[in-house]
């Protein structure tokens, strides 16, 4: 049963410490997303990756975030320094990036709190 | 992509049918109709999706107006488990790339199934 998983499930530090959240996407899929969940704001996507490059970060803010792939089956998301208002739910979530149907797989996500 | 407009909240009995509404006015020819569904403190997870025709699989039907303004899920017998907040979302399909728009969630109806 093919699963996205994410690590740490969840995460509590004091603000202005680093932060690293990593995902294994399914393993075939060639699309991998980051999005971060709130009660204010819902799901906003913040980045993703096709074949490993990044093509949308748009999302994301640029100075404390930011997001990688060092392999096929490793993506990160590291916010430095982090801020309370980074406490939110964060998902990853992998597909094929192809298809009318295109869907995504999301992980279970990290929890982060930001003392 | 066009914007949904779906209720905040819903509630059903458990093993009668669920209707959830979604109105869409704004839609394009090329806009994808797609339902995904996050239970409590879990991923979303694909429901169904549809351009112009009705659609079932093994999770729930979809029913699509005849001029795509408007579409509902349909869950035919909810049970505790159905129990989550549902989106609708279009995603515009580009037959470059044969892939679809990213997923932009909204706010969703929380759907409530009572015993």
């Amino acid at each position: 049963d093919a699963r996205v998983t994410q690590t740490p499930r969840h995460k509590v530090t004091e603000m202005g410490q680093e932060v690293t959240m990593r995902c294994q996407p399914i393993l075939g899929h060639n699309t991998v997303f980051w999005y971060r969940q709130t009660m204010m704001q819902g799901l906003e996507l913040l980045a993703y990756f096709r074949n490993r490059a990044p093509l949308d970060d748009s999302g994301m803010p640029k100075d404390r975030f930011s997001a990688e792939m060092p392999d096929a089956t490793l993506a990160t998301l590291k916010i430095q320094p982090s801020e309370p208002r980074d406490s939110a739910v964060y998902f990853c979530a992998s597909g094929l990036g192809q298809g009318k149907r295109n869907e995504q797989f999301f992980g279970p996500g990290t929890r982060l709190t930001v003392l | 992509d066009a914007k949904t407009t779906q209720p905040n909240s819903m509630e059903s009995n458990e093993e009668e049918p669920v209707h959830l509404p979604c109105n869409h006015s704004t839609i394009s020819g090329t806009d994808y109709i797609h339902w995904y569904r996050q239970l409590p403190s879990q991923g979303p997870e694909y429901v169904i999706h549809g351009l112009t025709s009705n659609v079932n699989n093994r999770m729930a039907s979809l029913a699509i107006a005849e001029d795509r303004k408007s579409s509902t899920l349909i869950l035919h017998r909810a049970t505790l488990r159905d129990a989550a907040v549902y989106y609708c979302i279009l995603r515009e399909y580009m037959n470059y790339g044969g892939s679809q728009g990213n997923l932009i969630f909204g706010k969703g109806t929380k759907l409530s199934v009572k015993p």
